[in-house]
């Protein structure tokens, strides 16, 4: 069975910093690529980060580019997100997800809450 | 970035009923599409994708379509357990983009 488990998350001031997890099992970690999607309170779904299977190659939202970080460790199964001068905006919940043919995402873990406010 | 305009924002239909949201995509995306359905307080799920391939374990009563660079879910018997809000996602370039939202609620 597939599993995404994030954790990490918490209650942070303006301008801080968080490091999200999302450990992976029920499926070969290091065969896909991986992407961290969010969604603000009462809002829509808004994709973030993109890594490959391999860390070859990362894509970003505008939102986020300069700002946060995607990584992997393939020997620990473990997705990352680095967030660093966080705003009330990135205020969501974080889901990790499971890359489908590349394209779609077809396992999405539980989602981590993330706040952001002084 | 590619914007997917999905109406309507919220719907109200009764148990049995043909149910059909739509995305409209700014541009050519092909059949890089897919639709999630996300119940109240749980993570998103894949329904369909390659806008009209079911995903595994999906009932058949959802169904994809194309016409152009719009693209449609059909619930052909509303279910209650259909209740909750749909997402359509173009898969063609990143930034991967959403469509606003679809919430279905019953009559």
């Amino acid at each position: 069975e597939v599993q995404l488990v994030e954790s990490g998350g918490g209650l942070v001031q303006p301008g801080s910093s968080l490091k999200l997890s999302c450990v992976a099992s029920g499926f070969t970690f290091s065969s896909y690529n991986m992407h961290w999607i969010r969604q603000a309170p009462k809002k829509g779904l808004e994709w973030i980060a993109l890594i490959y299977y391999d860390s070859s190659n990362k894509y970003y939202a505008d939102s986020v580019k300069g700002r946060f970080t995607i990584s992997r460790d393939n020997s620990k199964n473990t997705l990352y997100l680095e967030m660093n001068s966080l705003r009330s905006e990135d205020t969501a919940m974080y889901y990790c997800a499971k890359g489908y043919y590349s394209s779609y995402f077809d396992y999405w873990g539980q989602g981590v809450m993330v706040t952001v406010s002084s | 970035d590619i914007q997917m305009t999905q109406s309507p924002a919220s719907l109200s239909a009764s148990l049995e009923e043909i149910v059909t949201i739509t995305c409209q995509a700014s541009q050519d995306i092909g059949n890089w599409l897919a639709w999630y359905q996300q119940k109240p307080g749980k993570s998103p799920q894949l329904l369909i994708y390659d806008a009209t391939s079911l995903a595994d374990g999906v009932p058949s009563r959802f169904s994809g379509s194309r016409s152009g660079t719009q693209y449609s879910l059909k619930i052909s018997r509303l279910q209650v357990e259909d209740i909750g809000s749909y997402y359509c996602q173009q898969a063609h370039s990143n930034p991967r983009t959403f469509g606003g939202g679809t919430k279905l609620e019953l009559k």
